[in-house]
This record gives C-alpha cells, structure tokens and sequence, in this order.
C-alpha cells in the first residue's frame, strides 16, 4: 500500500462548478499537508499548505485536513479554465534533523471546460 | 527572476550511455533535490542536498549519482542508462527543510528517453 493514494481522474467539468480533489493517507505520524499544482510541461507550484488538522482558504481554493480520517481534501469553487491542470497533494511528518520527506499523491488531472 | 533552471530540457539516450542534468538555482537556497516523475507513481524523490558539499539518497537513488560542488548547482549523473530510467526529472530548491511548509520550488523539467 502506498503511503498517500490520489485518484488520478481525469476529471472534466464544466466552468463555475466546485471542484472536490481527495487525498488518503497511511502514515499517522504525517501532520503538513499540502497541495501542489501543475500545468502541463511544468514543474509543480505550491497552491495551500496545511498544518494539522483543519481548514485553510485562500480566495476560491480552501484546503482541509482530517487526521482522524487521514483524509485531505482540496475544494476549487467557482472553478475556471484556467484551473485546468494536474493537482498533487503531499505529506510529511516531523523528525527533527532529517530531510521530513515529503510524500507525493500521484495526481488528479482536471480539466476545467468553457 | 530565473528560480531553478534546468538543462537539457529534452534528451535521448542509447542503453548505456552517461549523461548529467544540470540544475542551477538563483535563490541562494540551501536544500535541493532531484526528482523523477513518471505516470502513475507521481513524484519519488532520487537524491537531495542539504548544503554545498553533501549529498544524501532518497526514494529512489539506484542507477543514479549527484554532486553539489557549488551551492547553486546540482548535478544529476546517469553512469549507464536503462530503459527504466526513461522519465521527467525535476530540479527543485528550498530554503529550509520540506516539512516546514516553506515553499519548494521546482524546474521545468527535463525529458529524459532512453532506448
């Protein structure tokens, strides 16, 4: 079992809907969370990051943690064209001097059409 | 503003041949790392760097060598290709540790085919 699973999609819907991309995870010991996008051809760019369990918005992209469930999940309202792109989640637990690898989903592709 | 550049961004090997992908990062960061991505396993790390000098394995780090001679650039070695290492590889940089939810930032991308 992989220590984060991601449905890969795709996903296609149309502009205006609320977007809903979830992230699993096994590892309990995992407590910053975050959520990477990426366009095609490109390297990944940080969209939100989450510390613990909780919520975080940042304009239309709210992000949410829930460690009980190990569950992480990032919501896209008002979704645009311009979303368009794969969606990565990652994770990494704290273990003071080391690297505190992160641990990549292996993306959601959506699109987002006009 | 560069970020991290990464060169060659496209290339094509023969079975057993060597090459090295250069990545060069302007934001005087301290950590680096080598990446590969392939479709359906997502992003595994190959190497990192924590400081000019140092390089330690990652996920991933068979069939593969680095150096971080200076600490701007981060070189990625393949002695010997294999087909298996046919792959998008990405550079990136931080300031300080992954965990710490400062930002990563990553190259471009380097096509990588070997036959």
């Amino acid at each position: 079992q992989k220590e984060v699973e991601q449905d890969p999609g795709p996903l296609s819907v149309p502009e205006g809907a609320i977007v809903s991309l979830n992230c699993t995870y096994s590892n309990s010991a995992f407590q910053y969370f975050m959520w990477y996008r990426q366009y095609s051809r490109k390297g990944p760019e940080l969209l939100m990051y989450t510390y613990s369990s909780g919520n975080k918005e940042d304009g239309r992209f709210t992000a949410q943690v829930d460690k009980s469930s190990k569950y992480i999940s990032l919501f896209i309202r008002d979704s645009q064209p311009s979303d368009s792109a794969t969606y990565l989640c990652a994770m990494s637990d704290h273990r003071g001097s080391t690297l505190g690898r992160l641990y990549f989903g292996r993306g959601t592709q959506l699109t987002v059409w006009p | 503003n560069a970020g991290v550049t990464q060169t060659p961004k496209f290339r094509v090997l023969k079975t057993g041949q060597s090459m090295t992908l250069l990545c060069a990062q302007d934001m005087n960061h301290e950590y680096m790392y080598w990446y590969r991505q392939d479709p359906g396993m997502g992003l595994r790390l190959i190497h990192y760097s924590v400081g000019e000098g140092t390089t330690a394995k990652g996920e991933v780090p068979d069939g593969y060598n680095v150096s971080r001679l200076k600490k701007q650039n981060f070189l990625l070695g393949l002695e010997s290709a294999a087909p298996s290492q046919t792959s998008v590889y990405f550079c990136a940089s931080s300031r300080d540790r992954q965990h710490s939810g400062n930002t990563i930032y990553f190259g471009e991308g380097s096509w990588l085919t070997v036959v």
